[in-house]
């Protein structure tokens, strides 16, 4: 199975801040990367896809970048709404996972 | 708009069984593939089974494989995930969700609310 590890496992940051989350795939998985945004008791939902489109409806402070191994989700300017756990997840090859998740905190 | 909506979960016994359902509504159902994934209390999230837009082709994640069965009946836009077998480890929230394309691209596009199962004595 393809594991994938975030970095930081948390953070602390104030609205304004620009925040980068890293997610590193176990192999190389081209592009097929994911990241989804999750809110305690909401359903999880999907930001961005093949590593750099932005899903529709979301916020252009969103973006994602890499590919390969590695792979970035950053906020360019961090809003109260997008503080929440940001998950990673591989498309390449099943089974599907997942990052262990990154938790956005108010600082 | 897409939705989604869970049922079937509960508290249950190991080594008993539990059907989960989804309906689905608001896009043409048969055209997705659908998947199962949870999140057991203070972890993360766990792909655990997706299904083809046909039925065609199927997958299951091997903390689940042989034990749990993943069908759909796109006459109802329902997807299922029959249980057998539970154990304490597979309490979790389970969503219901929406693939971007007919054939697996595990891209997960729209989730559902959840339905939570136990398992515990």
């Amino acid at each position: 199975d393809i594991q994938m590890t975030q970095s930081p496992s948390s953070l602390s940051a104030s609205v304004g801040d620009r925040v980068t989350i890293t997610c590193r795939a176990s192999q190389i998985i081209d592009n097929y990367l994911n990241w989804y945004q999750h809110k305690p008791g909401k359903a999880p939902k999907l930001l961005i896809h093949a590593a750099l489109s932005l899903q529709g409806g979301v916020p252009p402070r969103f973006s994602g970048g890499g590919s390969g191994t590695r792979f970035t989700l950053t906020i360019s300017s961090l809003q109260p709404e997008d503080f929440a756990t940001y998950y990673c997840q591989q498309s390449y090859t099943t089974p599907w996972t997942f990052g262990q998740g990154t938790k956005v905190e108010i600082k | 708009e897409v939705q989604l909506v869970e049922s079937g979960g509960g508290l249950v016994q190991p080594g008993r069984s539990l059907r989960l359902a989804c309906v689905a509504s608001g896009f043409y159902y048969d055209d997705y593939a659908m998947h199962w994934v949870r999140q057991a209390p203070g972890k993360g999230l766990e792909w655990i089974s997706g299904i083809s837009g046909n039925s065609g082709g199927v997958g299951y994640a091997d903390s689940v494989k042989g034990r749990f069965t993943i069908s759909r009946d796109n006459a109802k836009s329902s997807l299922y995930l029959q249980m057998n077998s539970l154990r304490p480890e597979d309490t979790a929230l389970y969503y219901c969700v929406k693939d971007i394309q007919p054939i697996g691209a595990a891209v997960f596009d729209s989730w559902g609310q959840g339905a939570l199962v136990t398992v515990s004595s």
